[in-house]
């Protein structure tokens, strides 16, 4: 049971890049939550999946798009990147019981 | 959500309890006190939830104030490995758009030796 993988753990893209960050969950988990953190902050939602096939945006949505074929799989997209979409991201599943479950993140840097 | 007020930072000699308070006044009767740490930038993880009784697990204790508008985490021996930023979030016990996690700041815990 390895939970919440993500890939990259690291990625650089250039300004107008495009990339996907996968995150995967293996406990059946009809929730899943995708969030990123700036230094020195607490972490912010981007979007949010409640089952296979149904997605919806959370605060800061702008400049990503997700979706979410299979209750394993809620890859984002970033398109054009920004400097501004430097973070961490983090994706995170949950199921009955209400507690998040999260991936261990990945740093992307945009230059 | 109601809104959560934390300490910035705080110290715990190790082997000591660790006590991180949380003011949550504004709490509706629906909504849980969660609590999660990060562990320096690792993926926030899971501690301790509680609606008004106090909580206990393997990893902390919750106490939640009668009112329901404070509640402490204990940590009853901290050690070098529990240095993290602790998280105090409110929200409604399932999932969707109500059940979003929240994060503020945290407090950020120093375990010294």
């Amino acid at each position: 049971n390895a939970g919440v993988t993500q890939t990259p753990k690291f990625r650089i893209l250039k300004i107008g890049q495009s990339m996907t960050l996968q995150c995967t969950q293996d406990m059946n988990h009809n929730y899943m939550y995708w969030y990123r953190q700036d230094p020195g902050m607490g972490l912010k939602l981007i979007y949010y999946s409640v089952g296979a096939g149904i997605t919806d945006k959370g605060e800061v949505p702008n400049g990503y798009n997700v979706s979410r074929s299979t209750t394993e799989d809620f890859p984002l997209r970033l398109e054009l990147a920004a400097p501004s979409q430097t973070s961490v991201y983090f994706c995170a599943s949950m199921g009955g019981g209400a507690k998040q479950y999260f991936g261990p993140g990945t740093r992307l840097t945009v230059t | 959500d109601a809104k959560t007020t934390q300490p910035t930072s705080m110290d715990c000699a190790e082997g000591r309890a660790a006590n991180l308070p949380c003011n949550h006044s504004t709490i509706s009767g629906n909504e849980y006190v969660y609590w999660y740490r990060q562990i320096h930038s690792q993926g926030p993880q899971y501690i301790i939830h509680g609606l008004k009784n106090n909580e206990t697990n393997e990893m902390a204790s919750l106490i939640i104030t009668e009112d329901r508008k404070s509640s402490t985490l204990i940590l009853p021996h901290a050690t070098l490995r529990d240095t993290a930023v602790y998280y105090c979030i409110v929200r409604v016990n399932y999932g969707g758009s109500q059940g979003n996690l929240i994060f503020g700041k945290g407090t950020k815990l120093s375990v010294k030796p």
